[in-house]
């Protein structure tokens, strides 16, 4: 399968708990993507990479939200002392570098915090 | 403020019936508009998208959308409803000639009769 991939696809975690996802892009992509969709919304934009450097990052993305892209390839996305309002599906998504190039998006991992 | 509505949070068509799933935005500049369409379970898919030029716009799946800057539309349209193409629909927004900072449209979702 040469599409993005995404682990864990489900994490279930207690309040308080840090977790962290990964992202492996389509392998000629140097633009990562991590956006954020909760239940009945549309998907929300949270950082981009372009290789390894992270250009951008939404006001969405508080302090205790980190994203890494160490050598422009997998990304992890961590999220320390989770609470109850980060329960959502992640996305990862990627792209060339041709502008408004179509981007191709994981299946998520969906995070459950209780 | 930029944003994408998307009026309709369900609808549900016979197979074989036509379909139009309404998309309207509010951007100050040109906007680039495209339609991703999410099954269960699977990645969001890109089904068309709309720089510039014929504002009437073929995607793949036989769907098509037009741009009607006066009335600040993008809606989706198919002549003819398959059972398989029941899923979530999403109109988004982006950035001219830029990197893929999309702003999502909270979803139609659809129900396919047979």
């Amino acid at each position: 399968d040469t599409g993005v991939s995404q682990d864990p696809r489900h994490k279930i975690t207690k309040r308080g708990q840090n977790v962290t996802f990964r992202c492996d892009p389509i392998s000629e992509h140097n633009r990562l993507y991590w956006y954020r969709q909760t239940l009945g919304q549309g998907p929300e934009f949270l950082t981009y990479f372009q290789n390894e450097a992270q250009l951008e990052k939404s006001r969405l993305l508080s302090d205790r939200f980190s994203a890494e892209r160490p050598k422009g390839s997998f990304s992890t996305l961590e999220i320390q002392r989770t609470e109850q309002g980060d329960s959502a599906m992640y996305l990862c998504a990627s792209s060339s570098q041709a502008p408004n190039e179509k981007l191709f998006f994981g299946s998520g991992t969906q995070l459950s915090v209780l | 403020a930029q944003s994408v509505t998307q009026p309709d949070i369900h609808i549900t068509v016979s197979e074989g019936a036509s379909l139009e799933l309404r998309c309207n935005y509010s951007y100050g500049a040109t906007p680039y508009l495209f339609w991703y369409v999410q099954s269960p379970g699977q990645g969001l898919q890109l089904l068309l998208k709309y720089f510039s030029g014929d504002t009437l716009v073929q995607g793949i799946k036989g769907f098509e959308a037009e741009f009607k800057r006066s009335q600040s539309s993008f809606n989706l349209r198919k002549p003819s409803v398959h059972w398989s193409d029941a899923a979530e629909y999403f109109c988004a927004v982006g950035d001219s000639g830029g990197y893929n900072k999309l702003i999502f449209g909270a979803g139609t979702r659809l129900a396919v009769h047979p």
